[in-house]
């Protein structure tokens, strides 16, 4: 069964700080994987997909990189902005096509 | 990206009684579209798969007779939480893509409050 996990749980960094966020998962038989940003009461909104053919995606200042053989992933913020503030999921594709989503990085960037 | 709309935001109703949250997919087609439910501090915990035309298919533990989903287009699933309790109350979230390895794009959520 494939589980996800998400380090930290939570973070608070200072504004313009780089910062990185992981996840990792248990079996590498993924299609994709997926990095989600989640406000509070809010739905999801897609940050970055990468294929499992693919080692990064980058879009602005994310960076997402994926090592399917070890089982993880990393999400790179750089020069963090408060408005970065957020609840951060990643989730894998299963051979099923089903999203297994992990607990969530809650994200706090200090002005 | 795509949009999915998930109508309503947010709702309160009695104990007892029926919701109906509806999932759409604004500008393509959906084969298959997923139910998700979030409890607070909590991640999204898939309910079910519901695939256009036929029977949803539903995750171990939820059950299928209190939560009833409906497929019948390739641009509308709706959920229907039958005879809610107030451990009913959650936030349930919609997502819809094409079968196979694309991206999911998910709707805005909708905040069942039951009392």
């Amino acid at each position: 069964k494939q589980e996800v996990t998400q380090i930290p749980a939570a973070l608070s960094v200072p504004e313009g700080e780089n910062l990185v966020l992981n996840c990792s998962f248990t079996d590498s038989a993924i299609y994709n994987l997926q990095w989600f940003r989640q406000d509070p009461g809010k739905g999801l909104t897609s940050l970055l997909l990468i294929q499992s053919s693919q080692r990064e995606q980058t879009s602005g200042r994310l960076n997402a990189s994926l090592d399917k053989s070890s089982g993880r992933s990393t999400l790179y913020i750089a020069a963090s902005q408060p408005g970065d503030s957020a609840t951060y999921l990643c989730a894998v594709k299963d051979s099923s096509y089903k999203l297994i989503f992990g607990s969530g990085t809650r994200l706090l960037v200090r002005p | 990206g795509a949009v999915v709309s998930q109508h309503p935001s947010w709702v309160i109703c009695k104990s007892g009684t029926s919701v109906k949250i509806e999932c759409r997919s604004l500008d393509f087609q959906a084969t298959t579209m997923f139910w998700y439910r979030q409890f607070p501090k909590q991640s999204l915990m898939l309910m079910a798969t519901s695939n256009e035309g036929s029977k949803a298919t539903y995750e171990q533990g939820v059950e299928k007779d209190k939560f009833l989903i409906n497929h019948a287009s390739l641009t509308l699933s709706t959920l229907t939480v039958t005879s809610a309790h107030p451990e009913d109350s959650s936030f349930y979230i919609c997502s819809a893509g094409l079968r196979g390895g694309t991206e999911a794009f998910f709707g805005q959520g909708t905040r069942l409050t039951v009392v």
